[in-house]
């Protein structure tokens, strides 16, 4: 068990620009998901994916955002045309039952400037 | 919308004494309730969890309660150790939605020698 990857640990990239985070789960962790966390606050749920199948997006998920996870194996976040706000942590987490006990990675920081 | 809230940005403690941390939900909806522990430049950790249906948990030096009828829920940590200073996040999920994790702002804990 080597936990959660997350790959880049940090990225600086100017406005406009496009961006992908790669995430590798534990490989028995049929559910993966991504959280985005800002200065001061917790982690807030963007997306998730059983197996392959993305299942649910959060509102926070703009068009511009994208995720996938081929073969229900790693899962790759896009951000497209990224804006200030954009800037955060992103953390991907991965979990078998039982509920919300995730294992997270140690997150991608995003700054865009 | 906050669903979740810790309301203590920040909590001293030392050595050795009790650690309570607080956390309110809004949420009825709730039913499963996990405390994860955060150090810098790394991701969450879980700590300690209760369903609804059970009012304590306890695990090693670590106890969660739980109060239905306030919503409410606290994290007990005794004896407090230096280690354990980090953000403590509170977070809270509902049947049926995949685990999906609604977190509190975290509280930092600092625990003083």
């Amino acid at each position: 068990d080597t936990g959660v990857s997350q790959d880049p640990r940090h990225k600086i990239t100017k406005r406009g620009q496009n961006v992908t985070f790669r995430c590798d789960p534990i490989s028995e962790h049929n559910r993966l998901y991504w959280y985005r966390q800002t200065l001061g606050q917790g982690p807030e749920f963007l997306t998730y994916f059983q197996n392959e199948a993305q299942l649910e997006k959060s509102r926070l998920l703009s068009d511009r955002f994208s995720a996938e996870r081929p073969k229900g194996s790693f899962s790759t976040l896009e951000i497209q045309r990224t804006e200030q706000g954009d800037s955060a942590m992103y953390l991907c987490a991965s979990t078998p039952p039982p509920r919300g006990k995730y294992t997270f990675g140690s997150g991608t920081r995003l700054t865009v400037v | 919308d906050q669903q979740v809230k810790q309301n203590s940005p920040s909590l001293s403690v030392q050595e050795g004494r009790i650690s309570i941390l607080n956390c309110d939900y809004t949420n009825s909806m709730f039913d499963y309730f996990l405390w994860y522990k955060k150090y810098p430049a790394e991701g969450p950790t879980f700590l300690i969890s209760i369903s609804s249906i059970k009012d304590k948990n306890e695990d090693g030096r670590f106890t969660v309660f739980l109060n239905k009828s306030a919503k409410h829920l606290s994290l007990h940590i005794v004896p407090s150790q230096p280690g354990d200073s980090a953000v403590y996040f509170c977070a809270a999920s509902a049947f049926g939605t995949a685990s999906k994790l609604t977190f509190g702002t975290g509280t930092r804990l600092q625990v003083t020698l």
